[in-house]
């Protein structure tokens, strides 16, 4: 069975200082794995995502995850954060590169920047 | 690009009520899904439903919710009848195949 576990519930950071937000995750095969952030009263917005290739991921905003296979990582990073930034951020896996197949969602960082 | 359109986006009734909540997923895409997000249990996954077939509605948390999609443009999440713990915030989602999924704003669902 799949499962993705992010490990801080709140992560607070200095505006202009580097972030980095938490996720590993288990799935059979290979995995398929996606950053959204959610702002008050929206819906989840996808960020980036990672299927096959580089390990550094490159996505909107700035923000960026770094795919570590031996280590079953997908951090979130950001080098210079913005207060604009402070927003609830999930990490999601799939098992399968199909939106047939069910993508999984951790249960969510609040990243909180002070000015 | 409209986005993914929900209605209402917010609705208050009292115990024992039907509710339905509408969902029109971004013209194309094939897959839709239904997630209920709550404090307490955090964003699940309730149905989701590929080329307007349900997959996986394991998610479905009793029989008093049920889930349709007529078409390719319209879908249903129903609740009957409605009871407090009912109470969160529910997304719809949509995506082409192989995509990444895309968001409503969401209805915001208080049962008294």
């Amino acid at each position: 069975a799949q499962s993705v576990a992010q490990p801080e519930d709140q992560v607070n950071v200095a505006e202009g200082n580097p972030l980095t937000v938490k996720c590993t995750y288990s799935v059979s095969g290979n995995p398929y794995l996606f950053w959204y952030v959610q702002y008050p009263n929206r819906g989840l917005q996808f960020l980036l995502k990672y299927i096959t290739g580089d390990n550094l991921v490159k996505g909107s905003y700035g923000f960026e995850a770094e795919f570590n296979k031996s280590q079953t990582s997908f951090h979130l990073k950001k080098p210079s954060a913005l207060v604009s930034d402070s927003a609830l951020y999930f990490c999601a896996v799939r098992a399968s590169y199909s939106s047939a197949s069910k993508i999984i969602f951790g249960s969510g960082t609040r990243l909180s920047i002070r000015p | 690009d409209a986005g993914v359109i929900q209605s209402p986006r917010h609705e208050v009734t009292e115990m024992g009520q039907e509710v339905t909540l509408r969902c029109k997923p971004i013209s194309g895409h094939n897959s839709l899904f239904w997630y209920r997000q709550t404090m307490m249990r955090g964003l699940e996954l309730l149905i989701y439903f590929n080329n307007n077939v349900p997959i996986d509605d394991s998610g479905m948390p009793e029989d008093r919710f049920s889930a349709k999609m007529p078409n390719a443009s319209f879908s249903t999440l129903k609740i009957q009848p409605s009871e407090p713990r009912d109470s969160a915030v529910y997304f719809c989602a949509s995506s082409f195949p192989n995509q990444p999924q895309h968001f409503g704003d969401g209805t915001r669902l208080s049962i008294l």
